[in-house]
C-alpha cells in the first residue's frame, strides 16, 4: 500500500524566506503527484500537477520538482508572503490512473510578518 | 464557472442516524471522488463514480455508500453513525481519470454526538 510522508509537519518562517516542503512516497509507480494547499476548515486548493515523466512545474512563485525512482518530491516556494501561511498537502496517484489520490500527512505552514 | 459545492456545509447528528451529503460537480466533469478527513487518519479516499458507475472504491465499511446521477450529482450516505465518523468530507470533481487535475469542494464537516 502506497504510504506518503510530509517532512516537516510544521513549519515557521519570518517573510521573505524561501522555503522548501518535502514529500516521500514507497511506491514509484505512480501516475502523477499533485501539491494542494488547505486553509483552516476548508477544502483543497490545487497547487502543482506533476505527471511521473515530467521532472518540475512551476507556477508564479512555486515549483515542484519530482523523482519518480527516489520517491520523492519538493515544494519550493520563494520569497513567503504572510498569505502563503496554510497547510500543504501532496497526493499522488497510482499509475492505473485511478482518481483514489495517496494523500501525505501535510506540512502546517506559518510565515510572519 | 462555478466550482464543486458541497451541501450542508455543517451538519450534527447523533449515533446511530443517518446523513446525506451531496456534491454538484463542476459544468462538463464526469468523475467525482469522496474523501474522508480526520486529525487522526488525515485524507483517505473513499469512493469515486464516473458516468454513474463506481469506479473505485476506498477501504470503508458498508456504512459508507454512495451513487452518482446523470447529471453527474453525487451523493454520499453513511448509515448507523458512530462517533469515529465525525470528519470533514471533501469532494472532488475532475473531467475523468488520469491525467486530469481533481478540484476539491469546500466540503461538509459532520460532527456525531
Amino acid at each position: 500500500k502506497q504510504e506518503v510522508t510530509q517532512i516537516p509537519a510544521a513549519l515557521s518562517v519570518p517573510e521573505g524566506e524561501n522555503l522548501v516542503l518535502n514529500c516521500s512516497f514507497t511506491d514509484s509507480a505512480i501516475y502523477n503527484l499533485q501539491w494542494f494547499r488547505q486553509d483552516p476548515g476548508k477544502g483543497l486548493t490545487s497547487l502543482l500537477l506533476i505527471q511521473s515523466s515530467q521532472r518540475e512545474q512551476t507556477s508564479g512563485r512555486l515549483n515542484a520538482s519530482l523523482d519518480k525512482s527516489s520517491g520523492r518530491s519538493t515544494l519550493y516556494i520563494a520569497a513567503s508572503q504572510p498569505g502563503d501561511s496554510a497547510t500543504y498537502l501532496c497526493a499522488v496517484r497510482h499509475q492505473t490512473g485511478a482518481n483514489n489520490l495517496f494523500f501525505g500527512t501535510g506540512t502546517r505552514l506559518t510565515v510572519i510578518p | 464557472k462555478a466550482g464543486v459545492t458541497q451541501t450542508p456545509r455543517y451538519l450534527i447528528k447523533t449515533r446511530g442516524q443517518q446523513v446525506t451529503l451531496s456534491c454538484s460537480p463542476i459544468s462538463g466533469h464526469r468523475s467525482v471522488s469522496w474523501y474522508q478527513q480526520t486529525p487522526g487518519q488525515g485524507l483517505q479516499f473513499l469512493f469515486e463514480y464516473f458516468s454513474e458507475t463506481q469506479r473505485n472504491k476506498g477501504n470503508f465499511p458498508g456504512r459508507f455508500s454512495g451513487r452518482q446521477f446523470s447529471n453527474s450529482r453525487s451523493e454520499m450516505n453513511v448509515s448507523t453513525l458512530e462517533l469515529g465518523d465525525s470528519a470533514l468530507y471533501l469532494c472532488a470533481s475532475s473531467v475523468g481519470s488520469g491525467a486530469n487535475v481533481l478540484t476539491f469542494g469546500a466540503g461538509s464537516r459532520l460532527t456525531v454526538l
